[in-house]
């Protein structure tokens, strides 16, 4: 059984740049949900993604949006990058919508703003 | 503001003691998990509760739900440098979204 992916580990952007981060779902998850971790902070909500659609938003602006492919991998993009935006970003991959379903995470993504 | 607190936020204690983590919350979830997290790593679930009172064990881990689903603890005995890393707690509020405690960074010294 595959696990969850992401890509890439680290990423060092410019304040303003365009960050594109990428996450492949553990093999039979047909959910992706992206998550924004602050250092010493537990993790914040982005957005989920189901069956390609996008399924639910926290509280980010429309500068973070996402993507779902037919292979369930999804893809985080960052508009305009800020110096707040430096986290790890986390992808969680489930089997669905059912209720209680846990969720699986990937290692993450350092992206750090300069 | 913090729907999830989780208490303490930091500890340190020697190997062999006994420890107790809190999750407390005012909203009710349907269900509740814990995972642990290494630096630079994702979460990884160590357990779901899910009914009100609910008690699970993993090894030397004790997990308890809340009887009304509003709260959570987990605790260690006999405490092991393995243990150490961030313990995160996240209750389930829809069919997507968890919600995250701060964590708690636990420390066990040799």
């Amino acid at each position: 059984e595959t696990g969850v992916t992401q890509s890439p580990t680290h990423l060092i952007k410019t304040r303003g740049q365009q960050v594109t981060l990428r996450c492949s779902s553990q093999s039979g998850h047909n959910t992706v949900s992206w998550y924004q971790q602050a250092l010493g902070q537990g993790p914040q909500f982005i957005f989920q993604y189901y069956r390609e659609e996008e399924n639910g938003r926290g509280n980010f602006p429309p500068r973070f949006s996402g993507l779902q492919f037919p292979n369930y991998s999804s893809e985080l993009n960052v508009n305009a990058l800020e110096l707040d935006d430096s986290a790890l970003y986390l992808c969680a991959s489930s089997s669905g919508q059912r209720k209680n379903t846990e969720a699986f995470f990937g290692q993450g993504t350092r992206l750090t703003v300069v | 503001t913090q729907l999830l607190e989780q208490s303490p936020q930091f500890l340190s204690i020697q190997e062999g003691e006994n420890l107790t983590v809190y999750c407390n919350s005012s909203s009710v979830f349907s269900s509740l998990q814990w995972y642990r997290q290494e630096p630079g790593e994702g979460p990884v679930l160590l357990v779901t509760v899910v009914t009100g009172g609910e008690v699970k064990k993993l090894k030397r881990l004790t997990f308890q739900f809340g009887d009304a689903r509003k709260d959570s603890s987990l605790h260690i005995t006999a405490a092991q440098p393995g243990d150490t890393g961030l313990y995160l707690c996240a209750g389930a509020r829809s069919n997507y979204q968890l919600i995250w405690g701060a964590g708690t960074k636990l420390i066990i010294k040799p």
